[in-house]
């Protein structure tokens, strides 16, 4: 059983570019959790999602992040136009149930240049 | 004020001594995580506590509810165990997601 797969684990951008994130949770997993970590900051939530379903995206920036977990592949954080505010690491997290032990990626880390 | 306190912020030690790295919280939980993370890394979950104690190997984990404050402790530390040490909590009658502590940074020297 694999564990969270995240890619790329490296991604750069140009500013206004678009950046894709995958998270492919594990075998079971229907619960997925996106986690910014900033330089020299802690981590932030950012979405929580199950299968087809936002459940949470208070931490979500209001304009150019988007996500989602279709019933079928990898969930997606998508960052559009992207700016060098954006340069972090951004890890996904799954769990099979809800207020279960939630299992980490690897994480990307993106830079934008 | 952040709802995750960790202290100290970094912390080194000689080979085989016994390490403490403590985290307070202000809101309620269901749930405290402590986590791993080498540098460039990802991330490790150490641990799952609502209440008492838990190990895995040289590591214990405590908490209190009472007084909110956890615990993470090895014994016989090793290089590498160097990394950052993560306290995180899931907030009670929120959803899973977790907020973090910054952080402590561990440095165990040869």
């Amino acid at each position: 059983n694999a564990g969270v797969m995240q890619n790329p684990r490296h991604l750069v951008r140009r500013r206004g570019q678009e950046a894709r994130l995958r998270c492919s949770p594990m075998k079971g997993h229907s619960h997925v959790y996106w986690y910014r970590q900033l330089p020299e900051e802690g981590l932030k939530f950012m979405v929580y999602l199950q299968k087809e379903n936002i459940i949470d995206e208070s931490g979500m920036p209001k304009e150019r992040f988007s996500a989602e977990f279709p019933k079928e592949g990898p969930s997606i954080l998508r960052i559009q136009q992207v700016v060098r505010g954006d340069s972090a690491a951004y890890f996904c997290a799954s769990s099979p149930f809800e207020s279960t032990e939630a299992f980490f990626g690897q994480g990307t880390r993106l830079t934008v240049v | 004020k952040n709802e995750v306190e960790q202290s100290p912020q970094n912390l080194t030690a000689q080979e085989g001594e016994f390490i403490t790295i403590n985290c307070s919280y202000s809101v309620g939980i269901s749930a405290l995580h402590w986590l791993q993370q080498h540098p460039g890394g990802g991330i490790v979950s150490l641990f799952m506590l609502s209440s008492g104690k838990k190990k895995h190997g040289r590591l214990i984990a405590t908490i209190n509810i009472q007084e909110k404050h956890s615990s993470l402790h090895i014994t016989a530390s090793h290089p590498r165990d160097s990394a950052v040490y993560i306290c995180a909590v899931r907030v009670s009658g929120a959803n899973s997601k977790l907020t973090f502590g910054k952080g402590i940074t561990l440095s165990v020297r040869p």
